[in-house]
């Protein structure tokens, strides 16, 4: 069964500073990754998608994330976070399979202080 | 385009009471669908999944059921709701090679 870590539950940043937040999943075959964003009051949007090809994904709002096999991770970046990245962030993994569930994370709270 | 509904919004219930939430798909067909559930301070739970018409999969043994009548129709339901069925729960989608739809989300608060 896949599973996913993200280590960081709660960050808190200042306007301008560097993100970076850990994930981590496990699984024994192909995996499909994803970063997910959740604004106060809002649904889940997507925030970029990896399935295959170029290991660094660019997705909106300036956030990018890397796929690194080896260390089975796909952290999330942005090097100059803003008040309005202040939501909640998920990672999330689907393997193979005819039903592709979703797995995610436990999520991390973002505040970014102004 | 593909669109996903989900409704109610919110919803106060109380103890033993049945629930039914509804999740419809529009501008696609065959779609994997999905329900979700979110609790306070915990990450999305998957409770429910299903390839097709009347194909349900379970993934967490607990008080709630689903069904798929229609090929783009996923409703979960209840026949006594308990306390700990509190949280948001969320309705996706999904096509090979596509990722995740999710919809709106309805509030359930189990008074």
């Amino acid at each position: 069964a896949q599973s996913v870590s993200q280590h960081n539950h709660h960050v808190i940043l200042s306007e301008a500073a560097s993100l970076e937040l850990g994930c981590n999943y496990s699984y024994g075959g192909t995996v499909n990754l994803f970063w997910y964003v959740q604004y106060p009051g809002q649904h889940l949007q997507l925030l970029l998608k990896y399935f295959s090809g170029d290991p660094l994904v660019k997705g909106i709002k300036g956030f990018e994330a890397e796929f690194i096999k080896s260390k089975f991770s796909f952290n999330l970046r942005k090097p100059s976070v803003q008040w309005s990245d202040t939501a909640e962030y998920f990672c999330a993994v689907s393997g193979g399979g005819s039903a592709r569930q979703l797995t995610f994370g436990s999520g991390t709270q973002l505040t970014v202080l102004p | 385009s593909q669109t996903i509904h989900q409704w109610p919004a919110t919803l106060v219930q109380p103890v033993g009471s049945p629930l039914s939430l509804e999740c419809t798909v529009e501008g696609t067909s065959n779609p994997n669908l999905y329900w979700y559930r979110q609790a306070a301070g915990r990450g999305l739970q998957l409770l429910f999944y299903s390839v097709g018409i009347g194909q349900i999969s379970s993934e967490v043994p607990q008080n709630l059921s689903a069904s798929r009548p229609q090929d783009r129709q996923f409703i979960l339901s209840s026949k006594k709701l308990l306390l700990s069925d509190s949280g948001f729960y969320l309705c996706a989608w999904s096509r090979q090679n596509y990722g995740y739809t999710f919809g709106s989300g309805t509030r359930l608060t189990v008074v």
